[in-house]
């Protein structure tokens, strides 16, 4: 079976600081990974995502993401914090390509001033 | 392009009260999903769909039904609302790998 964990359920940094959010997995099957973001009453919204090839994928807003299969880790990082990056974030996985999510518990980033 | 539209935005529901949240997606996506969102707990896989006429249970399908009679639509039914039933509700379709989700409703069962 597949799962999530994210490591931290509140995460403070202050702005331009870097942001680092912690995911681990664990899969049977070489998995498909994700970041979504999810502002104030929103939906969610794809960051990144981590299928095959170049293990660093690149997102949007200036997160990056690195696929580790060693360590089982996809964690999230932006080298400088925004005040708008301030969201709750999921990592989540799949078996494949039309697989279903399997969401972690989530993270809230703020971001001080 | 509208994507993925939800409706209600909120509600509140009597226990025992019945109702049906509607999802939309104009898209022409095969793959359509439910979820429920709880603090601090991620979103849980209710029921997903494959294509019109394919439904199949996801992790937490106690209390729920869903039909999918076109690509465009999966409305989930709640028969017998329950306290337990408050949640925000996502429906998401898929094209590949990418998940494209809509606003959510706000549903409190009283």
């Amino acid at each position: 079976a597949q799962s999530v964990t994210q490591l931290g359920s509140h995460v403070s940094v202050s702005e331009g600081a870097l942001v680092l959010l912690r995911c681990n997995y664990s899969s049977s099957v070489p998995p498909y990974l994700f970041w979504y973001v999810q502002y104030p009453n929103q939906g969610l919204q794809l960051l990144l995502k981590y299928t095959t090839g170049a293990t660093l994928v690149k997102g949007i807003n200036g997160f990056e993401a690195e696929f580790k299969k060693s360590e089982t880790s996809f964690h999230l990082t932006k080298p400088s914090a925004h005040m708008s990056d301030a969201a709750e974030y999921f990592c989540a996985v799949s078996k494949g390509s039309q697989g279903n999510l399997i969401f972690g518990k989530g993270t809230k980033l703020s971001v001080k001033p | 392009n509208a994507g993925v539209t939800q409706t209600p935005k909120f509600r509140i529901l009597k226990i025992g009260q019945s109702m049906t949240l509607q999802c939309a997606q104009d898209m022409n996506h095969n793959y359509m999903y439910w979820y429920r969102q709880d603090p601090g707990m991620g979103l849980k896989l209710i029921y997903y769909s494959v294509g019109a006429g394919i439904t199949d249970k996801g992790e937490v399908p106690n209390g729920y039904n869903v039909s999918r009679s076109t690509t465009e639509d999966f409305p989930l039914r709640l028969e017998l609302a329950a306290p337990s039933q408050t949640s925000v509700y996502f429906c998401a379709s898929s094209w590949g790998s990418e998940a494209f989700f809509g606003q959510g409703t706000r549903l409190t069962v009283v």
